[in-house]
């Protein structure tokens, strides 16, 4: 079974400042994809960022980026110089590659993440 | 590029009543998956549909049931609406084929209140 696992409910960080999110999963799958999302108050699902497992080089989008690291099975995401708009609801998720689960999303329960000025 | 939108944006209910969500997928997406997404919890996976076929389902009962039409629209329906439906329900669209496979693009959500 995959499951998807964050263990911080709630981080907060001052603004400019780096944060990072933890999340770990489990899979037997070798081939699978990993994603960021995030929902602000407006409930709307934003992909942050996405990562294939097949590639060592950890995914960057602007500010955001990943450290993957597949034999621990953690994805942890960095945000750096936070802004004010970053505050929101951020899911890790995954999905396999093959098989009756194919790009079936799952989803762990969510770091409430807060930027004060 | 339209982004996909769903409708009603709030729904409320009657235990026991049936209700009929939609979507409708971002332009060029053919495959679309529904979640449900509980208070405080992250997104579960309802089920997904390609060329107007069910292609996959999660752990949901039958009462769950939806259809896609040719314009890769979707629509969630559930049967006898028990308290635990209320949710914010997720539709999200994607693309087959190529890096874009396991993109999906989420829509704003239908919070549905069952009383």
């Amino acid at each position: 079974a995959q499951t998807v696992t964050q263990s911080q409910p709630e981080m907060s960080v001052q603004e400019a400042e780096t944060v990072t999110l933890s999340c770990t999963y489990d899979t037997s799958e070798n081939n699978y994809y990993l994603f960021w999302y995030k929902q602000p108050p407006s409930r709307q699902m934003i992909l942050v960022i996405r990562q294939e497992a097949y590639k060592q080089q950890n995914a960057t989008e602007n500010r955001f980026s990943v450290n993957f690291q597949k034999a621990a099975k953690s994805f942890s995401l960095k945000i750096s110089d936070s802004q004010l708009g970053d505050t929101a609801m951020y899911f890790c998720a995954f999905t396999n590659d093959r098989g009756s689960t194919l790009g079936r999303l799952y989803f762990g329960r969510g770091t409430q993440l807060t930027v004060w000025p | 590029e339209t982004g996909v939108t769903q409708s009603p944006t709030h729904l409320i209910k009657t235990r026991g009543q049936q209700v009929t969500l939609r979507c409708s997928s971002q332009s060029g997406h053919n495959t679309v998956s529904w979640y449900q997404q509980a208070l405080g919890q992250g997104p579960q996976f309802i089920f997904q549909y390609y060329r107007e076929e069910e292609n996959g389902r999660g752990n949901f009962p039958p009462r769950f049931s939806g259809l896609q039409f040719p314009n890769y629209s979707s629509e969630l329906n559930v049967n006898a609406l028990e308290l635990d439906d209320s949710a914010l329900y997720l539709c999200a669209s994607s693309r087959t084929g190529g890096a874009r496979l396991y993109e999906q693009y989420f829509g704003p959500g239908t919070r549905l209140t069952v009383t």
